[in-house]
């Protein structure tokens, strides 16, 4: 079955630069979420999609912005990194909507991640 | 916001054993999930469980939605299942994404 796919796996930049992390969700599902991990941490959420348009939005810092694009996929662009922005960021999707309306399961699923250093 | 408390913080286990973590939250939830985070750190959902009982091979877990809590069993422990679990939930009013809790890091020494 499809999974959530997250490029790239790794990135390393420096203070200052700007980073671009991708998520393609699983087939179908209307949700897109996007959260933050720091070492030894909770998953933080950061930011959600519904159908495109952005539907909650959490701890997300000003110099973060996020799309969700007509193909569904989304990008979470990162300015002005700092050093505290390195994480491991994680891109999750689900099928919201009829669920909540038939009672079936909504399971949330994540992608691999992307390993964001920041030196 | 809801808080959600996961315990044990930690927990060591021979292979073998069987073990209960558990989760409380704060506030009533429609949505509450259990996932594995190995230690290569993908997060795998083991569980859609906002009430009632559910398993999955050794995996079971169980809700009791009017006394905010959920527990997780895992029966006769494996090396592979040795990782961090976290029980995320969500609000019942609101269209809300899932809080975390803090985890239990589970070990399971051969």
């Amino acid at each position: 079955a499809a999974g959530v796919i997250q490029s790239p796996r790794h990135l390393i930049k420096e203070k200052r630069e700007t980073a671009t992390l991708k998520c393609y969700p699983i087939p179908r599902h209307d949700t897109v979420y996007w959260y933050q991990q720091g070492p030894g941490q909770d998953p933080q959420f950061l930011i959600s999609f519904y159908e495109k348009m952005q539907s909650d939005k959490g701890s997300i810092p000003d110099r973060f912005s996020a799309q969700q694009f007509s193909d569904y996929h989304s990008e979470l662009n990162m300015s002005s990194l700092e050093l505290g922005d390195s994480a491991l960021y994680f891109c999750a999707s689900s099928l919201l909507l009829r669920p909540r309306l038939t009672g079936k399961d909504e399971k949330l699923f994540f992608g691999s991640g992307t390993q964001l250093s920041v030196l | 916001g809801i808080q959600v408390e996961q315990s044990p913080p930690d927990l060591i286990l021979q292979e073998g054993a069987n073990s209960t973590l558990r989760c409380n939250f704060s506030d009533s939830v429609n949505n509450l999930q259990w996932f594995h985070q190995n230690p290569w750190g993908q997060l795998i959902n083991l569980f859609y469980i906002p009430s009632g009982t559910k398993q999955n091979g050794r995996l079971s877990a169980t809700t009791v939605a009017t006394e905010r809590y959920s527990l997780l069993y895992i029966s006769s422990s494996q090396t592979t299942d040795s990782g961090v679990y976290f029980c995320a939930v969500e609000r019942w009013a609101g269209n809300t994404p899932l809080v975390f809790g803090k985890g239990t890091r589970l070990s399971v020494i051969a």
